[in-house]
């Protein structure tokens, strides 16, 4: 089982569309969570870090659920230029490891 | 700034052959990493640097071997370039230990490896 799972998608929506993406993670020691933000051959780029408490940047916010050991992404209002894949990060305590799922791709559509 | 840069962009070796990847940061970056993503994987840490003169191993460091002998510059060696090293490799930066606040890691434009 691979520590940081995600569903590779892809997620088709058309523009103005609500989509949410979910990732698991299996490692009790979790204890930074990430998003970044992954451009077709091009290199990662941090989206949002996320918080126990959640947190909201413009169209975007993330949560995380300890107990259930899973984070979200959820983008509203979509545009053509979310599409792109979407990587889950998680570093563990002592932050030497740092563990990225395979990320999910989404395609906005016109 | 040009934040992270890697050389080269792309390259194509035969098996047996040896080469070696740049990465440079000009953030004043004391921690440097090496990563690998391959198709339907995440990114792999292979090596990873916690200031200069210091290295240490990822996850999956066989084949590879880095130095650090300034801040700036971080270098991954393939001694003996095998098939299974067909990847896409990233070097990232981050001020501090990656995960606190304000320590994201900033990653260069990769470089696409092959070898035949």
């Amino acid at each position: 089982r691979k520590e940081v799972e995600q569903d590779p998608g892809p997620f088709n929506v058309p523009e103005g569309a609500t989509v949410a993406f979910n990732c698991t993670y299996s490692n009790s020691a979790s204890q930074s969570f990430f998003w970044y933000r992954q451009d077709c051959r091009k290199e990662p780029k941090l989206l949002m870090s996320v918080y126990s408490s959640g947190n909201e940047d413009g169209r975007f916010t993330a949560q995380l659920n300890r107990a259930s050991q899973y984070i979200s992404l959820l983008i509203r209002d979509s545009k053509l230029s979310d599409s792109a894949t979407y990587l889950c990060v998680v570093i563990l305590t002592g932050g030497f490891k740092t563990i990225f799922g395979a990320g999910t791709r989404l395609f906005v559509k016109a | 700034n040009a934040g992270v840069t890697q050389t080269p962009k792309f390259r194509v070796l035969k098996t047996g052959q040896s080469m070696t990847l740049l990465c440079a940061q000009d953030m004043n970056h004391e921690y440097m990493y090496w990563y690998r993503q391959d198709p339907g994987m995440g990114l792999r840490l292979i090596h990873y640097s916690v200031g200069e003169g210091t290295t240490a191993k990822g996850e999956v460091p066989d084949g590879y071997n880095v130095s650090r002998l300034k801040k700036q510059n971080f270098l991954l060696g393939l001694e003996s370039a095998a098939p299974s090293q067909t990847s896409v490799y990233f070097c990232a930066s981050s001020y501090g230990l990656a995960g606190a606040r304000g320590n994201e890691q900033f990653f260069g434009p990769g470089t696409r490896l092959t070898v035949l």
